[in-house]
């Protein structure tokens, strides 16, 4: 497709489960970012990829989320034992990746803990 | 290190009265400044970005936004609000390692029929 695809575009999970989130950049963008919306935090970094570089992991909240990039493309993150913080939308961007490119991003996904 | 500050959380306009959402930002090193708007339910859609080149940019929907760095402002107009520009805005920061964004807290426009 044309932009950033994210899916699910929403779930619902009950406290405790795991859950996947999946984003799928744009062609040919060399560099992916997640981020996390919440109403009490506005928007934060969590990881970064370019390329076959190692990922800057800075932005992870906790041990409990992890990020991987298969083939330089399709990007899963996976929280584990999910709590009720963890509620937010999820967005992935994509770039370029050279510098000063702007990130394009998806639609996000909605996570809700219940 | 890299901060901004948007000066208003809600703006609200008449159609067809100008817009003005400010943004002043820090950062140590030669800055790039980015404006998003994110409609309900939706990703952050690039607006216009400022890069080193020529101070005033031109973006999407007739908004620019004027780089002053004496000011280290960004704020971000439009002469005419429509009702479709409805929306929550951000002004964002990247520097040094480029790919860092920072983004303000957002600004909520309502534009009032």
């Amino acid at each position: 497709g044309a932009g950033v695809s994210q899916s699910p575009s929403n779930k619902v999970t009950e406290k405790g489960k795991d859950v996947e989130l999946r984003c799928d950049p744009i062609s040919g963008h060399t560099a992916l970012y997640w981020y996390r919306q919440s109403l009490g935090q506005g928007l934060e970094f969590l990881i970064y990829f370019q390329g076959n570089s190692a990922p800057d992991k800075s932005g992870l909240p906790s041990d409990r989320f992890s990020a991987e990039r298969t083939g330089g493309s399709v990007s899963t993150l996976t929280i584990q034992r999910t709590q009720q913080e963890d509620s937010a939308v999820y967005l992935c961007a994509s770039s370029k990746g050279q510098s000063h490119q702007p990130q394009h991003f998806g639609d996000g996904t909605r996570l809700s803990i219940l | 290190a890299q901060s901004v500050t948007q000066l208003d959380s809600h703006v609200s306009v008449s159609e067809g009265t100008p817009v003005l959402l400010r943004c002043n930002y820090s950062s140590s090193y030669s800055p790039s400044l980015f404006w998003y708007v994110q409609h309900p339910n939706k990703g952050l859609q690039l607006l216009l970005k400022y890069t080193s080149a020529a101070t005033l940019v031109k973006g999407i929907n007739g908004f620019e936004a004027e780089f002053k760095k004496s000011e280290t402002s960004f704020h971000l107009t439009k002469p005419s609000a429509h009702m479709s520009d409805a929306a929550e805005y951000f002004c964002v920061v990247s520097g040094g390692s480029n790919y860092k964004l920072t983004f303000g807290k957002g600004t909520l426009l309502t534009v009032n029929p």
